[in-house]
């Protein structure tokens, strides 16, 4: 079992939609948590940190729920530069630790 | 601020030679950098830690021997992938942290990354 476990894409939206992604991640020892975003053959970029009370960065929202291990991320109204691979993101020890990714891919 | 730049972008070579990638932090010193691959389709694996000064740590499954990691400075830190094969054809990206101004956070930033083909 991987230790950052995703939403299998690819997930495909009509602008203007809303998308929820989930993540779960299974050591219990994690202390911070992040999502990324990851365009075609680029790195990998800091989309938001999450926190226990939940937080939002414009369309952005994120939870995590730290008593099942479950982190989300909502995008509303989707744009097409959305298009992207979302990655959930866990730091245990320092080391960060990727989910797999979800593939979002929005339509005009 | 917090630049991070690895050279080459990307690079081709013929099986059984050696290809060094460097990290450099730009504009920050580098107390640790992080070396990732990442096959295609696949998440991010850390292959190794390294701390400017002391050997790299690697992470289980990671050959020491053939990913050879270098951080002598607080700027740079270098990747060599000794006798390359096909199944060595990844995208490895560095990140480097600055332990002191992000003590609370162990934010990482990252490299855009080299695409390595070996034929």
């Amino acid at each position: 079992r991987k230790e950052v476990e995703q939403d299998p894409g690819p997930f495909n939206v009509p602008e203007g939609a809303t998308v929820a992604f989930n993540c779960t991640y299974s050591n219990s020892a994690s202390q911070s948590f992040f999502w990324y975003r990851q365009d075609c053959r680029k790195e990998p970029k800091l989309l938001m940190s999450v926190y226990s009370s939940g937080n939002e960065d414009g369309r952005f929202t994120a939870q995590l729920n730290r008593a099942s291990q479950y982190i989300s991320l909502l995008i509303r109204d989707s744009k097409l530069s959305d298009s992207a691979t979302y990655l959930c993101v866990v730091n245990r020890g320092g080391k960060l630790i990727f989910g797999q990714g979800t593939e979002l891919s929005v339509k005009p | 601020g917090a630049v991070v730049s690895q050279h080459p972008s990307w690079v081709i070579c013929k099986s059984g030679t050696s290809v060094k990638i460097e990290c450099r932090s730009l504009d920050f010193q580098a107390t640790t950098m992080f070396w990732y691959r990442q096959f295609p389709k696949q998440s991010l694996m850390l292959m190794a830690t390294s701390n400017e000064g002391s050997k790299a740590t690697y992470e289980q499954g990671v050959e020491k021997d053939k990913f050879l990691i270098n951080h002598a400075s607080l700027t740079l830190s270098t990747l060599t992938v000794t006798s390359a094969h096909p199944e060595d054809s990844s995208f490895y990206i560095c990140s480097a942290r600055d332990v002191f101004r992000d003590l609370k956070t162990d934010t990482q930033y990252f490299g855009p990354g080299t695409r390595l083909t070996v034929l």
